[in-house]
């Protein structure tokens, strides 16, 4: 089953408004990070939160953790056209450090410009 | 620095042949990774390969499926005797050694389409 669940599963929104997006979790983990994966590519690193931290921010990006919840919710704020892409959270248990990540479904976000 | 390549990023294979796929890790990057993503999913874990080592295969389909990543030369992605549920995106990603961190590295994938 799948570690990550993310919901909700497809979000459209105007560009320069906010887009919220969560994560949950079912295990204990080291890490929570959340992918960008543009069509047809690869997927891109956005932002990385530890275990004992509840919130990350990174440009327009904002991350919260709750881990009592094991819960996550990645916002990314004055939405732009070219955020159109799928989103996910991926998770890592201890030890952590080169370890395999367990990803959700993802989310698939469109940014109307 | 080039990032992680992969390769071929498209691949066409007619069931029973066999698909190699390969992945040469960023510079200094000595962990790799390999992840299969089936259509409206999300990525599950294969195999984690250090240097001719396998490390974690707990994803990796007990028959037909093998991984390798030599001392010199990229990471290989073997599967024999390819059936249509193969049919994928199979990507790649790579890490360097040590840290808490756990920041993988993506490659563009290779698409596996068996006919």
């Amino acid at each position: 089953s799948q570690q990550g669940e993310e919901d909700p599963q497809a979000l459209s929104i105007q560009e320069g408004e906010n887009a919220t997006m969560n994560c949950s979790y079912k295990t204990s983990i080291n890490n929570l990070q959340w992918y960008r994966q543009n069509s047809g590519r690869g997927l891109v690193h956005l932002i990385l939160i530890r275990s004992n931290e509840r919130e990350k921010h990174s440009g327009r990006l904002r991350v919260t953790l709750d881990t009592s919840k094991k819960s996550s919710s990645l916002l990314i704020t004055a939405s732009r056209a070219a955020d159109t892409a799928s989103y996910f959270c991926a998770t890592d248990v201890p030890p952590g450090a080169n370890s395999k990540l367990t990803f959700g479904k993802g989310i698939t976000l469109s940014v109307r410009p | 620095n080039a990032g992680v390549m992969q390769n071929p990023r498209h691949l066409v294979r007619r069931r029973g042949q066999e698909a190699r796929l390969r992945c040469s890790p960023m510079k200094g990057h000595s962990h790799v990774y390999w992840y299969r993503q089936l259509p409206e999913e999300g990525l599950k874990f294969m195999v984690y390969l250090q240097k001719e080592n396998i490390i974690d295969e707990s994803g990796m389909p007990k028959e037909r499926f093998s991984a390798e990543f030599p001392k010199e030369g990229p990471s290989i992605l073997r599967i024999q005797q390819v059936v249509r549920g193969d049919s994928a995106a199979y990507f790649c990603a790579s890490s360097p050694p040590g840290g808490s961190k756990n920041i993988q590295y993506f490659g563009a994938g290779t698409r596996l389409s068996v006919l």
